[in-house]
């Protein structure tokens, strides 16, 4: 079946700039997903990327894909401490359920 | 705006008992999703219904089942519970025209089986 992998920990300095990566199995996939989970909340959508893009920027976020390699990587420009949480990585789409990764939690050093 | 409503938000059940969630999606989407997450765990998904039918079906194990109603609403429902069941059960819904493609997720309901 469909493998999300992500590496489990990152820890960088408030201020610096953050890149989480995760990889997949399922050239499929339509959709490719970033969610941030803070302890004991829901998953919040913060962006997602069509599989035929190599790139989407939203503020402070820039989402690079690299389908031949099935890379996706989710940086966060200018890192605050809200931004400390874990960082799911999904793919799927439409009505199907997504796969996710096993989360990257974001460590935040002052 | 209007967001993903589900309920309980937390329950506690003991061994072989019964659980009910339901879950409210977004107004107008009439795609609904539900994960199960352990402690610690990534979500996995269970089980998706649109527009009332089943779409998508994942991990969901025998003693659980779902359905969506003609009002959008689901309810998953739990028999036979046992202790590994312990989770954050997530719904998420999705809007129903083909630009729509973001899965909104609700806060979840903490189901403890005791």
């Amino acid at each position: 079946g469909e493998d999300v992998e992500q590496s489990l920990f990152l820890s960088v300095r408030e201020g610096d700039s953050s890149v989480i990566n995760c990889t997949y199995t399922d050239s499929s996939s339509t959709y490719l997903y970033w969610y941030k989970q803070e302890p004991g909340a829901g998953l919040q959508l913060l962006t997602y990327i069509f599989s035929n893009m190599d790139m989407k920027q939203d503020q402070r976020l820039t989402v690079l894909l690299n389908k031949k390699d099935k890379h996706l990587s989710l940086r966060i420009a200018d890192t605050q401490t809200g931004d400390s949480a874990i960082y799911f990585c999904g793919s799927g789409g439409g009505a199907d359920g997504l796969t996710f990764g096993k989360g990257t939690h974001l460590i935040i050093q002052p | 705006a209007a967001g993903v409503i589900q309920s309980p938000r937390h329950l506690i059940k003991e061994k072989r008992e019964t659980a009910t969630l339901k879950c409210y999606p977004i107004p107008r989407h009439d795609t609904v999703y539900w994960y199960q997450q352990g402690p610690g765990q990534d979500p996995q998904f269970l089980i998706s219904f649109y527009e009332k039918m089943q779409s998508d079906k994942g991990s969901i194990p025998d003693r659980f089942s779902a359905q969506q109603f003609s009002d959008y609403h689901s309810e998953l429902n739990m028999s036979s519970l046992e202790l590994g069941d312990s989770a954050l059960y997530f719904c998420a819904s999705r809007g129903g025209t083909s630009r729509d493609n973001e899965q909104f997720f609700g806060p979840g309901t903490r189901l403890t089986v005791l």
